[in-house]
């Protein structure tokens, strides 16, 4: 189950698949991004960050993908498995804003 | 390495009461911010402390809410009165940065769940 180019609030996907996860963000002069996992009443959780000067970063079965033209990131997670499911949220900084900003979050579910 | 600390977990309370959450942050770390996340939406940045100082309460409610962090480590955000439209989790982070540049990876705490009623 993957679903690439627009950002969707929920994505369903069975056990073992690759999950793709999109975000649009706002502002022109972040060149920082971060993917959060939120799973339910817990605090969000680290998964990968990408600086601007990076098109693609791997992580342990994730890989972020940023496209600066269009403003566009991405989080690959690989086989996805049950524990995968959560919320996750992509936040985005600029090295002149002290603020960390979140997007409005895609929760995952995965069938087993 | 401990993680940052919150309390209480849970908090129910009426409409016009006024209520108080702590949090302890990573040891060490320069930066803390609160965030409130409304059921179903992204964290959003409340205020952010860099050690003692403000620097940045652009989006917090300052008729009602209040912050502050003594001696650059603990933290409590408080509301006063409370409205039913803040109802949400309180998530307090804290993160290294200690200038200016990027955040960096920051660390939350598991939040405090306010119910106004």
């Amino acid at each position: 189950g993957e679903n690439v180019g627009l950002h969707l609030p929920t994505l369903s996907v069975q056990e073992g698949d690759n999950s793709i996860i999109n975000c649009a963000y706002s502002n022109s002069a972040s060149d920082y991004f971060i993917w959060y996992k939120q799973e339910s009443g817990k605090g969000p959780q680290f998964i990968i960050d990408i600086r601007s000067n990076m098109d693609k970063r791997q992580g342990q079965r994730v890989t972020v993908l940023l496209n600066k033209t269009v403003k566009h990131l991405s989080l690959q997670i690989a086989a996805t498995q049950p524990g995968d499911s959560a919320v996750y949220f992509c936040a985005e900084n600029g090295s002149n804003d002290y603020k960390l900003s979140f997007g409005a979050g895609t929760t995952v579910t995965v069938r087993a | 390495e401990a993680g940052v600390a919150q309390s209480p977990r849970y908090k129910i309370i009426e409409k016009r009461q006024s209520v108080a959450f702590w949090c302890n942050p990573i040891s060490g770390h320069a930066t803390l911010y609160w965030y409130q996340q409304i059921l179903g939406q992204g964290p959003k940045l409340l205020i952010q402390f860099q050690n003692n100082g403000v620097v940045d309460d652009s989006q917090l409610p300052k008729d009602r809410f209040s912050a502050e962090r003594l001696k650059g480590v603990d933290s409590t955000l408080k509301i006063q009165p409370a409205k039913l439209e803040d109802s949400a989790v309180y998530l307090c982070a804290s993160s290294k940065r200690s200038g200016t540049g990027n955040t960096g990876e920051l660390f939350f705490g598991e939040g405090s769940r306010l119910t106004v009623l």
